[in-house]
């Protein structure tokens, strides 16, 4: 069975103060690891895909990595507007197509 | 901007009623939806995959008498929470998929809040 877990739970952090976020998996062979944002009474937004070991994508202050069994999420010299719940999802191979299997979730507060 | 739509935001029901919830692809043909529940502090759960022209596939457990989807066209896919009652309050979040390779990320409709008094 396909697992995410996701660490910490909840993270607090200065305005400027860059950490990361960590996402473990367990998978019958990696499709595609995804990670989303939510803010509160919203439905998940797209940040970013990967697809293999070493793998890394950047949007402004977030960068994501890939290992074979764990993500990151980078967070360099956050804003209070990156607060929001960071979500990890995993899609595995011979599954269900677009099929995502996700983690609970790390909850972000970046204090000003 | 935002690539599925989902309607209403939040619906208050009484219990033994039903609800229906619609969720839109916009500006794209979406074969495949899928729908999702969200309790709080808990991970998005698949519920069941929508598929334009036949019938829904449904997740180990979800009861698909009491959570009906249509989904007639290849934008409109609607889940109706028949017989509501408490237990079924929950964030109900609809996605789509916008690309055709099937490892491509979904993306999402912004929830219903639906609460059960």
């Amino acid at each position: 069975e396909d697992q995410v877990t996701q660490s910490p739970e909840a993270l607090r952090l200065q305005e400027g103060e860059s950490s990361s976020l960590n996402c473990s998996y367990t998978v019958s062979g990696l499709r595609g690891l995804f990670w989303y944002r939510q803010d509160p009474g919203k439905g998940p937004e797209f940040l970013f895909t990967l697809y293999s070991a070493g793998e890394e994508k950047e949007k402004e202050r977030l960068k994501a990595t890939l290992t074979k069994k764990e993500s990151f999420l980078h967070i360099t010299a956050p804003k209070p507007e990156d607060s929001a719940t960071y979500l990890c999802a995993v899609q595995a191979r011979g599954g269900s197509n677009y099929k995502l299997t996700f983690g609970k979730g790390t909850l972000l507060t970046v204090n000003p | 901007g935002a690539v599925v739509s989902q309607h209403p935001s939040r619906v208050i029901c009484k219990s033994g009623t039903s609800v229906k919830i619609e969720c839109r692809s916009l500006d794209f043909q979406a074969t495949t939806m899928f729908w999702y529940r969200q309790f709080p502090k808990q991970s998005l759960m698949l519920m069941a995959t929508s598929n334009e022209g036949s019938k829904a596939t449904y997740e180990q457990g979800v009861e698909k008498d009491k959570f009906l989807i249509n989904h007639a066209s290849l934008t409109l896919s609607t889940l109706t929470v028949t017989s509501a009652h408490p237990e079924d309050s929950s964030f109900y979040i609809c996605s789509a998929p916008r690309d055709r390779p099937h490892n491509s990320p979904l993306h999402f409709g912004n929830g219903t809040r639906l609460t059960v008094t």
